[in-house]
């Protein structure tokens, strides 16, 4: 079966810090990998996914970047934290391909800039 | 772009009643899936259930049943007998066919009251 680990579960960090966020999937192979941000008392907002190693595709402009450097491996960074940055982020993965493949989430990272 | 509109920030049902969450979308689109997430308090994000486009019938698990109105554009979830444990946020979220983006609603938090 799958699995998704997704560290830390929280954060503290100072303005104008780095940020790595890091996600791993177990159990399957060249999954399509996915980080998301949920702000307190919102939706989720889709920030990156990738199809393949290397291959992000982002979707809101700001502050974070994200990389794929091994084919299960999703890392989410930031040079210089904002304020705004503050939220729950969420990594997922599913199959690709698979048109109804549900999303499968990550226990999701508790961010909070400080 | 897809949109999911969630018109219920908040409900409350009374424990072993039943409760019908709202969800419509946009699309000008025939080929999509609709999938209906819950995310308790441990923030975990967990499938509840999902609809394919094409099919007329609709979905249904254990308790946790559809009502997928594809001419208007509707995609309510029942929950029967509801319990504590049903206690959580609500999300409804669309994927094309063809795309690798779930866009999801603001979500509707519920809560079941003993």
């Amino acid at each position: 079966s799958q699995t998704i680990h997704q560290w830390p579960a929280t954060l503290v960090q100072p303005v104008g810090s780095p940020l790595s966020l890091e996600c791993t999937v177990e159990g399957t192979s060249n999954p399509n990998l996915y980080w998301y941000r949920q702000a307190a008392g919102r939706g989720l907002q889709l920030l990156f996914y990738s199809v393949g190693i290397g291959q992000i595709s982002s979707e809101v402009p700001q502050n974070l970047s994200a990389s794929r450097p091994q084919d299960r491996q999703f890392i989410l960074s930031s040079k210089k934290l904002l304020l705004s940055d503050s939220g729950f982020y969420l990594c997922a993965w599913r199959f690709t391909g698979g048109n109804n493949s549900p999303l499968h989430f990550g226990n999701g990272t508790r961010l909070t800039v400080t | 772009a897809q949109t999911v509109t969630q018109s219920q920030p908040e409900m409350s049902v009374q424990e072993a009643e039943t409760v019908t969450l709202s969800c419509t979308y946009d699309t000008s689109e025939s080929n999509y899936y609709l999938f209906w997430y819950k995310q308790p308090p441990s923030r975990q994000m967990i499938l509840v259930i999902r609809q394919e486009a094409y099919k007329q019938q609709n979905a249904t698990e254990n308790r946790f049943s559809v009502n997928f109105q594809k001419a208007a554009k509707s995609f309510s979830l029942k929950i029967s007998d509801s319990q504590l444990g049903d206690t959580a946020m609500y999300f409804c979220a669309f994927l094309q066919g063809g795309s690798e983006k779930l866009v999801f609603g603001k979500g509707t938090k519920l809560t079941v009251n003993p």
